[in-house]
């Protein structure tokens, strides 16, 4: 099992690009989280999903949009860019409560 | 927010133990006490997992009061490579909707 996998590792956008980080999941499981780390700080939720096709806000969503059509798939939509969305965005899924994380994807909005 | 407490940082000699705290003061009947640990800007990893029994595993021992307000991740022997940002966390055992991380406890390991 590759486990969680995001894609890219790195991007730089410049302010008001659209982008979508993807993340794909194989181990079946129906709960998937978005959550992005500043520099210093602890995770913040962004979107989770319960399962195909139900999706949730966070503690920070605005800027940001999910999807979930099939239950290994939960990508995160960025609309226009900002500088203040530059930021690690690391997703995770999990059947029960343990999480399982990506290996992250950097972002820069410059 | 986070529905645990941590203190920010501390510091420990390398192959003594470290003994991180954590509040619960929220924690519901249903919750387990999960602890995760994020090296550098790698993903977080899980480490461990109980709801009200001390639990053991190759990587660490945790211990959680009776009244389940306050639990204790311990390494045993802590080496550099256990210097990273500790989380506690309370979530659901059968899957969980919101899971709020705070900003954890850096341990520095000290040679």
């Amino acid at each position: 099992n590759a486990g969680v996998t995001q894609t890219p590792k790195f991007r730089i956008l410049k302010i008001g690009q659209s982008m979508t980080l993807q993340c794909t999941q194989d181990m079946n499981h129906n709960y998937m989280y978005w959550y992005r780390q500043d520099p210093g700080m602890g995770l913040k939720l962004i979107y989770y999903s319960v399962g195909a096709g139900i999706t949730d806000k966070g503690e920070v969503p605005n800027g940001y949009n999910v999807s979930r059509s099939t239950t290994e798939d939960f990508p995160l939509r960025l609309e226009l860019a900002a500088p203040s969305q530059t930021s690690v965005y690391f997703c995770a899924s999990s059947a029960t409560g343990k999480l399982f994380f990506g290996s992250g994807t950097q972002l820069s909005v410059l | 927010d986070a529905k645990t407490t941590q203190p920010p940082s501390m510091d420990c000699a390398e192959g003594r133990a470290a003994n991180l705290p954590c509040n619960h003061s929220t924690i519901s009947g249903n919750e387990y006490v999960y602890w995760y640990r994020q090296i550098h800007s790698q993903g977080p990893q899980y480490i461990i997992h109980g709801l009200k029994n001390n639990e053991t595993n190759e990587m660490a021992s945790l211990i959680i009061t009776e009244d389940r307000k306050s639990s204790t991740l311990i390494l045993p022997h802590a080496t550099l490579r256990d210097t990273a940002v500790y989380y506690c966390i309370d979530s659901p055992g059968s899957g969980a909707n919101n899971l709020f991380f705070g900003t954890g406890t850096r341990l520095t390991v000290i040679p």
